[in-house]
This record gives structure tokens, sequence and C-alpha cells, in this order.
């Protein structure tokens, strides 16, 4: 199976400052998907994009896709303390009939928002 | 957030002793996944169902077992507890309708201690 893989694994700004965090993978996807994890605690749904979508906003968070070079990039703008979390992206498995419901999650990246 | 819940939060016990994660949800979700994660690294699918009365292992080769009698309920049990099997576990459903495009709702997971 794939696997997304974001970059940087760590990231620390200043608050009012963007952040931008990147995703990569590597085979055909229906949907890629960002979620936030903070310390101690599960994963939230941050942000869903489709295949055939290329930009996607949600309040302060702005996703792009683009399939030919199998990336994504999670930009935050205006950070604030409270976006302090881990950010992963997770890609579904195209055409893999059964299996098709499945995510997989690439390492994350560490986001330090500093007050 | 989502209405999926897991117990314990926290689990410190000897090496052979059987073990049973409880996760339950409220949501009516057909669809059910446990996931393993150790600390700041990525999730690795262990389990899932997709409905009452099915399971599958995930890509992670696991030696829990889990069950799926209920639609709201979905327990992992770990017969006889290692060192290795300490980690955190998490617990996650997401809605009945084809595709993949649905986000899933995670728990907060059990952060569980073999001594």
């Amino acid at each position: 199976s794939q696997q997304g893989e974001e970059d940087p694994q760590a990231l620390s700004i200043q608050e009012g400052e963007n952040a931008t965090m990147n995703c990569s993978y590597k085979t055909s996807i229906n949907n890629l998907q960002w979620y936030r994890q903070n310390s101690g605690r599960g994963l939230v749904h941050l942000i869903l994009i489709r295949s055939n979508e290329r930009e996607k906003h949600s309040g302060r968070l702005r996703v792009t896709l683009d399939t030919s070079k199998k990336s994504s990039s999670l930009l935050i703008t205006a950070s604030r303390a409270a976006d302090t979390a881990s950010y992963f992206c997770a890609t579904d498995d195209y055409g893999s009939g059964a299996g098709s419901y499945q995510l997989t999650f690439g390492k994350g990246t560490k986001l330090s928002v500093i007050p | 957030e989502a209405d999926i819940y897991q117990t314990p939060r926290y689990l410190v016990i000897g090496t052979g002793k059987k073990i049973t994660l409880e996760c339950s949800q409220t949501m009516g979700h057909d669809k059910m996944y446990w996931y393993q994660q150790d600390p700041g690294m990525e999730l690795h699918l262990i389990h899932y169902s997709y409905g009452v009365n099915s399971t599958e292992k995930g890509d992670l080769s696991s030696e829990s077992t889990v069950s799926r009698i209920r639609t709201e309920h979905f327990p992992l049990t770990l017969e006889s507890a290692r060192p290795s099997h300490t980690s955190q576990y998490l617990c996650a459903s997401s809605e009945n309708e084809r595709g993949s495009y649905q986000p899933q709702h995670f728990g907060d997971g059990t952060r569980l201690s073999i001594l």
C-alpha cells in the first residue's frame, strides 16, 4: 500500500505567521485527507480534497492537490497557539476493491506555534 | 467532536495478561477501524470491520483479535500481552455511504504499557 510522507517533520513558527506543510504520496488516489492530532488525543478530520479538485478552503485552512506531482499542501494562515499539534495527511487505497475504505497515514508534521 | 469512546484511556499491566480494549460509537457507522501508533509516528491499520460479523486484518501484523457482534461495539483483545505490545491504540469509525469519501472519526485512544 502507498504511504503519504509529510514535510517538514517539525515546524516552529510565531503566532500570526502562516504554516505550510507538504505531503507526497506514491500511487493514484480517490481523495486525500488532512487530520490534526493534539498531544495525547485522537485524530480530528480537517479537510478532504478529491482527486478532481485542485484547491479547497475551510476557514483558515487552504489545501492544494497536484495529482501530476502526487503532492498536497496544507496552509494554515494567521496561526494561533491552539494550532500547535501534529498534522497528518491520509490517502485512500484507490482501486483496491474491498480495501478502498482504508486510509494510509503519513508520519506527520509536528507544528509548534509560539505565542 | 465525534461520539466515539475508548476505554481505558491508560493501562499499565504485566506480561502474560489478557487485555480487552473497548471501543464504542453512537453514530451508527458500519465501518470501524483499529490503528496502532507509537509516539510521534504514523498510524498503522491493524484491524477493520465493514459491519456486524465482518472483521479483517490490516496492513500491520498484529497478535490481537477483534470482534463485531454489535454495530456500535468493536473491542480489541490481546490474549497474552508482551512488552512489544506497548503502544497507543486508536479506534475510528466512518459513515456508511459507498466509496472512500467519508472522513474517519477517532476516539482519544488507549495508551497501553506492558511491563
